[in-house]
């Protein structure tokens, strides 16, 4: 069946570094994919899609492209900020329509 | 902005008590989900509905689980009884629906954390 596989965590970085979290995915045909961010204390919010190969989703500074190819979704951010620590769940979407499908969730936190 | 309400925010009960969990979509939402999040994993689906209708409801343990969305609106989760492996957060979610199908963009609750003693 479809499955999200990401990096483990925790991410500890310091303020201005470059994030990158790696997501593969397994699907049959052409699935949708997602980010979506849970800060602290607060529920899930989605960051960020793409819904066809080399559409490339960005929101906030983040960004993210599909890659057919390697089946990869990563999220990649050029400078975090603190702001930015929270959990970050990357998701897919069967073609069938099917709900979310969630990876195991990477925890971020950066220090200033 | 409106968002998806759930109650109670946090419930601690004792094993082979029953628990209900209760879930306000964002209004015009047609598709609801329950999904069940571990401490430490990412949300898995438990039910999905279209309207008052269930879509899939594959990994709802039947047996000590339940649901309903009886007006197409507000949903109810249900365990009866709680087990301990039922500590979890539960969260709602919702989302607008195209031609009978969810746009697949998902507006979460906050979540229903369950500690089963």
């Amino acid at each position: 069946g479809d499955s999200v596989t990401q990096m483990e965590g925790p991410v500890t970085l310091s303020e201005e570094a470059f994030l990158t979290i790696n997501c593969t995915y397994t699907a049959t045909g052409y699935p949708s994919l997602f980010w979506y961010v849970q800060y602290p204390g607060e529920g899930l919010q989605l960051l960020l899609k793409a819904t066809k190969a080399d559409d490339k989703g960005s929101n906030k500074g983040f960004e993210a492209t599909y890659r057919k190819e390697t089946t990869s979704f990563h999220l990649e951010k050029g400078s975090v900020q603190v702001s930015d620590s929270a959990v970050y769940f990357c998701a897919l979407r069967g073609q069938a329509g099917t709900a979310l499908i969630f990876g195991k969730g990477t925890t971020l936190s950066v220090s200033s | 902005e409106a968002e998806v309400a759930q109650s109670p925010r946090y419930k601690i009960t004792e094993k082979s008590q029953a628990v209900a969990f209760w879930c306000d979509p964002i209004s015009g939402h047609a598709t609801l989900y329950w999904y069940r999040q571990i401490l430490g994993q990412g949300p898995e689906l438990l039910v999905q509905f279209q309207d008052e209708s269930v879509v899939d409801d594959s990994q709802l343990p039947k047996d000590r689980f339940s649901a309903e969305r009886l007006k197409g609106v507000d949903s109810t989760l249900k365990i009866q009884p709680a087990e301990l492996g039922d500590s979890a957060m539960y969260l709602c979610a919702s989302s607008l629906a195209v031609g009978g199908r969810s746009t697949g963009e998902l507006f979460f609750g906050e979540g229903s954390r369950l500690t089963v003693l």
